[in-house]
């Protein structure tokens, strides 16, 4: 069965330092997203990206963040300089098309010291 | 208002027992909708798609009343390896983004 696969699985930084995180979306997937999750809240929306621009993001996706594929298969998130409120799970998930589900890689936990 | 607010929880139940979770959203444009589980630090696992008929698989139902923006779950004959969190999950009436809510631990316990 097809999935979104993510790396690393846990990175540790130090504050002030630039992360990419990685992501390899399903083969036939169009729409490819960016969420994360503090320990003990919920799961935020960050951006949505289609046909090689970003569709939509949220209040959280400041200036530090940014979102490229740079190839066709590979979807990344970069945060320029790390703040120690960054440290969440980052997930990427992808879908088929806008009405349909999305299916979530298993995460980067992003340790910011 | 939460834009996706869900019972508190955790609920703790015995082995077998039928366990309901109750969402409810806040805006009346969403058009879909979902039950994702999420095991403890790992990523949301799509669980179902809620229709607005209702929808059952297996020990899972779901039903959806948009007149009362009101999504619920329903889980029969509970088993060990249904502990997790559950994540009412609501897409945006643009569609695209998903917006969770904060999700309702379950421990089934023999």
């Amino acid at each position: 069965e097809p999935e979104v696969t993510q790396t690393p699985s846990h990175q540790v930084t130090q504050m002030g330092q630039e992360v990419i995180l990685r992501c390899v979306p399903i083969s036939n997937h169009l729409y490819f997203y960016w969420y994360r999750q503090i320990l003990g809240q919920k799961v935020e929306f960050l951006v949505s990206f289609y046909n090689n621009e970003i569709s939509e993001k949220s209040e959280i996706f400041d200036d530090q963040f940014s979102v490229e594929r740079p190839d066709g298969s590979n979807f990344t998130l970069k945060i320029r300089s790390t703040k120690l409120e960054d440290s969440a799970m980052y997930f990427c998930a992808s879908e088929e098309d806008r009405v349909y589900e999305q299916y979530f890689g298993p995460g980067t936990r992003l340790t910011v010291t | 208002r939460k834009e996706v607010e869900q019972d508190p929880g955790p609920f703790n139940v015995p082995e077998g027992a039928t366990v309901a979770f109750n969402c409810t959203y806040s805006n009346s444009a969403s058009q879909s909708f979902f039950w994702y589980r999420q095991d403890c630090r790992k990523e949301p696992k799509l669980l179902m798609s809620v229709y607005s008929s209702g929808n059952e698989d297996g020990r899972f139902t779901a039903q959806l009343n948009r007149a009362s923006q009101y999504i619920s779950l329903l889980i029969r004959d509970s088993k060990l390896s249904d502990s997790a969190t559950y994540l009412c999950v609501v897409k945006g009436n643009q569609g695209g983004k998903l917006i969770f809510g904060q999700g309702t631990e379950l421990s089934v316990k023999p």
